[in-house]
C-alpha cells in the first residue's frame, strides 16, 4: 500500500524553539491528519486536513495539506516542555484506508 | 472531539490463556472500527478493520484464529488475544471513524499485554 515518509524521526529541540516535520507521499491522499501520542497512551488528534492547499491551526500548531496532495506539514511555534511525544501524520486514500507515518519524536528541553 | 474508550489499559496474563480487549465510541456510532499493534517505538501496524454485524477484515499476516474481532453492535469492538504467548504482548490500539468513509479518526487510549 502507499507509504508515508514522515522526517525527521527524531528532534531534540530548545525550549521556545519552532518545530517543523512534514509528511511526503509518492502517492496523492485525500485527507491527512496529524496526531500526537504520548507514552503508554492512544494518539489524539491534532489537526485534520481536507483540502489541497488548506492551512489551518490549532494554538501552537500549524499544518498545510500540500497542493500536489502528496504532503503535509505541521509546525509547532514556541515549544513547551509539554509539547514532548511522538507526532504521526496520517493519509486516506479512500474508503477506510488509512496510512500512518513512522513518527517523529520530539523532546523538548527546558 | 468524539470520544473512544478502551478496556483495559492494562492486563498481565499468563501463557495460554485469552485475552479480550474492549473499544467503545462512547458519543458516536461507528460502523467501522480499527485494531492496531504498535512495538515500542514504532508507529501504528493496523491489525484488521471491524465491521459492524459482519466479519473483520484482516491484514496481511494477522492471523485470524489467533485476534478475534467481534464488532456486535454500533459503539462496541472487542478484540480477544487467542492462547496468547509472550510474543503477542504489545500496545493495542482501536480507533473508531465519526462518520461513515469520511471525517476524523480517533483513537482509544490503548490496552498494553503482558503475556508471562
Amino acid at each position: 500500500g502507499q507509504q508515508l515518509n514522515q522526517s525527521p524521526q527524531s528532534m531534540f529541540i530548545q525550549e521556545g524553539e519552532d518545530v517543523s516535520m512534514n509528511c511526503t507521499s509518492s502517492s496523492i491522499f485525500n485527507t491527512w491528519l496529524w496526531y500526537k501520542q504520548e507514552p503508554g497512551e492512544g494518539p489524539v488528534l491534532l489537526i485534520a486536513l481536507y483540502k489541497a492547499g488548506e492551512l489551518t491551526s490549532n494554538g501552537r500548531l500549524t499544518a498545510q495539506f500540500g497542493i500536489t496532495r502528496k504532503d503535509s506539514f505541521l509546525n509547532i511555534s514556541a515549544s513547551i516542555p509539554s509539547d514532548v511525544g511522538i507526532y504521526f501524520c496520517a493519509g486516506q486514500v479512500r474508503n477506510n484506508d488509512m496510512r500512518f507515518g513512522a513518527g517523529t519524536r520530539l523532546t523538548v528541553k527546558p | 472531539g468524539a470520544v473512544v474508550s478502551q478496556h483495559p489499559s492494562r492486563v498481565i496474563c499468563k501463557s495460554g490463556t485469552s485475552v479480550k480487549i474492549e473499544c467503545r465510541s462512547l458519543d458516536f456510532q461507528a460502523t467501522t472500527m480499527f485494531w492496531y499493534r504498535q512495538f515500542p517505538k514504532q508507529s501504528l501496524m493496523l491489525m484488521a478493520t471491524s465491521n459492524e454485524g459482519s466479519k473483520a477484515t484482516y491484514e496481511q499476516g494477522v492471523e485470524k484464529d489467533k485476534f478475534l474481532i467481534n464488532h456486535a453492535s454500533l459503539t462496541l469492538s472487542t478484540l480477544t488475544v487467542t492462547s496468547a504467548h509472550p510474543e503477542d504482548s504489545s500496545f493495542y490500539i482501536c480507533s473508531a471513524r465519526s462518520g461513515r468513509y469520511t471525517g476524523e479518526l480517533f483513537f482509544g487510549e490503548g490496552s498494553r499485554l503482558t503475556v508471562l
